[in-house]
Formats: C-alpha cells, structure tokens, sequence
C-alpha cells in the first residue's frame, strides 16, 4: 500500500450505532488529519495530531472521538451521530503540522439514518 | 465573507486553456495549494507556491501568485476531458500550525 489509505470506504450508521473510521498513511509523515467535506460547504478541518499528540480540535461535537496511537494510525470514533453529520469524511497526512504538503485518502463516505 | 473564495463553475472546451482563480484574505499566509478532486475520490495535491514566489510552473499547469491583491490563478494548458474535477484552493496562514483554509471548489467541465 501507498500513500493514505481509508477504511471503509462508504459506511451506513443508525444514529444509537458506534463505529470508527481508520486511516493509515505509508509516506513516513509525523502530522495527521480528520477533515469533513459536506455539500454546499467548504472543507473543514476537524483535528490535527502532530508527533501523536492532538494539537488541534476545531470545536468539533464530542461525539467524533479521535484517537492516534502511532504516527502512522487514525482513528475516528463516532457514535450518536445525527444526520447532519452525514459527510465524506477525509484523511491526510503531512511531513510535520505546519510544514509540507497534506496528502489525502480517498475519503469514507458516511450516511447516518 | 469566506475567507478563501472561487467561482464555483468554469466550462471550457477540450484543447483551450483553463483559468481558476481564487482569492483569500489572510496576508500571513505561506503556502497556497491547488488540490484536485474526482469524482468518489480524495483530493490529489495538483502543485503548491510558497507566497515568497509569484509563479510557478509545472507541465501544463501554471499558478501565478498576486500576493499585493491577495489573488492566486491556477492556469491549465490544452485541457483535456480528463482534467474534468473539482478544483480546491487553500491556504496556509503562517500561525495555524498546519490547518488548511480550503475555498468552496471550482467544477470544472471540459467539453469535447
């Protein structure tokens, strides 16, 4: 594998589920990324993790629960999730947070009913 | 406003050139992007300029950077039906530690 890699790709969720989204990159990068694409909005930035450690959280709701155990992982945690949260959901990694470019994945594409 | 704003179509025949233009407000900003995106697919980073620079060139794509007017172009040469994406300018602001400011995206449709 190359690159930053999603799993899964598309995911249908009640709104009482828990699920989690995965994310790895294999570029050797120190900086990762949660990002939420919607319709009619410009891409958002949720958190940054830099070294494993989160250094920023751009006042997203408490139920996305990130978790990076390693430079190379990311999770996201859901759960009693609301339509509105319905989203691509998009992973990137870079160099170091601040320094070189963000590399995306494909995304998970997210539908909560 | 938005802090980083595109036009949100451009349609353009195959073989002529494609301009994309975006605007941002923020004069901290060090890095500007141009990312693309397909169709189901993430987004692809296209080229990047350091706000130090007012050009930069890669094969057929051309960005030129107007830092006085805050105005950033991507410039496409001999597009091809191929190119048909969403376009994504972002910023970097010197103090964001690594946040991307994205503008709403360009749909760009190339016509044979």
């Amino acid at each position: 594998e190359t690159g930053v890699t999603q799993t899964p790709r598309h995911l249908v969720m009640g709104m009482t589920n828990k699920k989690s989204l995965k994310c790895e990159q294999h570029l050797g990068h120190n900086a990762m990324y949660w990002y939420k694409q919607s319709a009619k909005k410009p891409l958002e930035l949720m958190f940054v993790y830099n070294f494993k450690e989160q250094t920023e959280n751009n006042s997203v709701p408490s139920r996305f629960s990130p978790e990076c155990p390693n430079s190379s992982h990311l999770f996201l945690h859901l759960h009693t999730l609301q339509p509105e949260d319905s989203a691509l959901y998009l992973c990137a990694s870079s160099q170091e947070a601040g320094a070189g470019e963000q590399y995306f994945g494909p995304g998970t594409r997210l539908t909560v009913t | 406003g938005e802090d980083v704003e595109q036009s949100l179509f451009l349609s353009v025949r195959e073989g002529d050139s494609s301009v994309i233009n975006c605007t941002y407000t923020d004069s901290s900003s060090t890095y500007l992007y141009w990312y693309k995106q397909e169709p189901g697919a993430g987004l692809q980073l296209l080229t990047y300029i350091f706000s130090n620079m007012d050009m930069k060139q890669d094969q057929r794509l051309t960005v030129l950077l107007n830092k006085k007017d805050k105005h950033l172009s991507l410039r496409i040469a001999d597009t091809q039906t191929g190119d048909s994406a969403i376009y994504f300018c972002a910023e970097m602001r010197g103090t964001s530690y690594g946040k991307l400011t994205f503008g709403q995206g360009t749909i760009l449709t190339v016509h044979p």
